[in-house]
């Protein structure tokens, strides 16, 4: 069975700061992986994902990820925050065309 | 890019009233669908695969007599919440999976029982 840990709830971060979230996954096989934001009442927007190729994804609004096999992580980044990036962000992963399971998020909060 | 559209974004009920979710895959054709439900500050949870053609598969202690799901063309799968009560108000998000390209999700719908 596949899961997804993500390790802080809560990520508070000066604004103009770098920022990492962190995500740790478990699967017996190969997997896609994601990273989703939420803004308050509204959907799920994609920022990035890897199915395969080069490990270090690029996504939309400046952020990528590091799919690192070893560690089991895809750790999401970016160099340097803005208020509007306040935001709960999901990790996520699937088996190919299967069903795509959900870390418990968690909460960017920019200070100004 | 492939989108897909949920209706209604918001909808209000009586208790004991059912409600009825749209899913539609706008440019692409989806066999697959899923249904997700989102209480505040949390995560989603899975509750059920839509299949096109055949049941959907639901997820241990989803109630498939409550939540009706239909997927009867290859782009619409919906979800009609019977009898519904305030337990059941939540944030329900449904997603389709294209081949090769992963998932998108749709925006979502608010349902709140009184």
């Amino acid at each position: 069975a596949q899961s997804v840990t993500q390790l802080d709830s809560q990520v508070p971060v000066f604004e103009e700061a770098p920022v990492e979230l962190r995500c740790n996954y478990s699967s017996s096989v190969s997997v896609y992986l994601f990273w989703y934001v939420q803004y308050p009442n509204q959907g799920l927007q994609l920022l990035l994902k890897y199915l395969s190729g080069s490990t270090l994804v690029k996504g939309i609004n400046g952020f990528e990820a590091e799919f690192n096999k070893s560690q089991t992580s895809f750790h999401l980044r970016k160099p340097s925050v803005h208020i509007s990036d306040t935001a709960e962000y999901f990790c996520a992963v699937a088996q190919r065309d299967d069903k795509i399971i959900f870390g418990k998020g968690t909460r960017l909060h920019i200070l100004p | 890019g492939a989108v897909v559209s949920q209706h209604p974004s918001r909808v209000i009920c009586k208790s004991g009233t059912s409600v009825k979710i749209e899913c539609r895959s706008l440019d692409f054709q989806a066999t697959t669908m899923f249904w997700y439900r989102q209480f505040p500050k949390q995560s989603l949870m899975l509750m059920a695969t839509s299949n096109e053609g055949s049941k959907a598969t639901y997820e241990q202690g989803v109630e498939k007599d409550k939540f009706l799901i239909n997927h009867a063309s290859l782009t619409l799968s919906t979800l009609t919440v019977t009898s519904a009560h305030p337990e059941d108000s939540s944030f329900y998000i449904c997603s389709a999976s294209r081949t090769g390209d992963g998932y998108t999700f749709g925006s979502g719908t608010r349902l709140t029982v009184v």
